[in-house]
């Protein structure tokens, strides 16, 4: 099992309201990620978990806050969004983040996220 | 930190090879990959080379590294229809840095 599932596919909230999302991989892998994708660009990261430590915060804003219940789950819970926050949302895993290891990343299909 | 560069934009013929170059900045990066991404998908892993490789051949797929230049390429044998995507080279130091993408057009 290669895959990273991501739910749900597409999420249409307003400025006021509160939801997460979610991300699941059953590869055993140690090391999670969260992404955001605008148009166009390539993925900017927001957050690793290593070991089910937050290891990186790319300095995302307080309105995103992730959260990993065990090794194999990853949620981003999202609160007062603003509009330019749409995007695609990417989870991805890797097997640790080790040094001298490629670091080899498996995406989920993303949520593509709306914010009215 | 690295920084890495490619191309925005390439059209090739169907059945003709498809070159996408990317120089990166930081020597130190350990491995260099090339991800696919296909409108409204994830992104997918194609290939990775280590730094202290020069080539790396998968199937259709070549993987060239100039450590000198700090370039690298990937080149697809066979250019399909299925090909069409973005190509995102990236490069490793603390974390993975990705180009901006390289838009992949087959003609056919």
């Amino acid at each position: 099992d290669t895959e990273v599932t991501q739910t749900p596919k597409h999420l249409v909230m307003g400025m006021t309201n509160k939801k997460s999302l979610k991300c699941e991989q059953h590869m055993g892998h140690r090391a999670m990620y969260w992404y955001k994708q605008k148009a166009k660009k390539p993925p900017e990261l927001m957050f690793v978990y290593s070991y089910e430590k937050l290891s990186i915060n790319e300095s995302v804003p307080s309105r995103f806050s992730p959260e990993c219940p065990n090794s194999s789950l990853l949620n981003l819970h999202l609160h007062a969004l603003q509009p330019e926050d749409s995007a695609l949302y990417l989870c991805a895993s890797s097997q640790d983040r080790a040094s001298g290891n490629p670091d080899t990343q498996y995406f989920g299909p993303g949520t593509r996220l709306t914010v009215l | 930190g690295e920084d890495v560069e490619q191309s925005l934009f390439l059209s090739v013929r169907e059945g003709d090879s498809s070159v996408i170059n990317c120089t990166y900045t930081d020597s130190s990066s350990t491995y260099l990959y090339w991800y696919k991404q296909e409108p409204g998908a994830g992104l997918q892993l194609l290939t990775y080379i280590f730094s202290n490789m020069d080539m790396k051949q998968d199937q259709r797929l070549t993987v060239l590294l100039n450590k000198k230049d700090k370039h690298l390429s990937l080149r697809i044998a066979d250019t399909q229809t299925g090909d069409s995507a973005i190509y995102f080279c990236a490069g490793r130091d603390d974390k993975i840095i990705f180009g901006k993408g390289t838009r992949l057009h087959i003609l056919p």
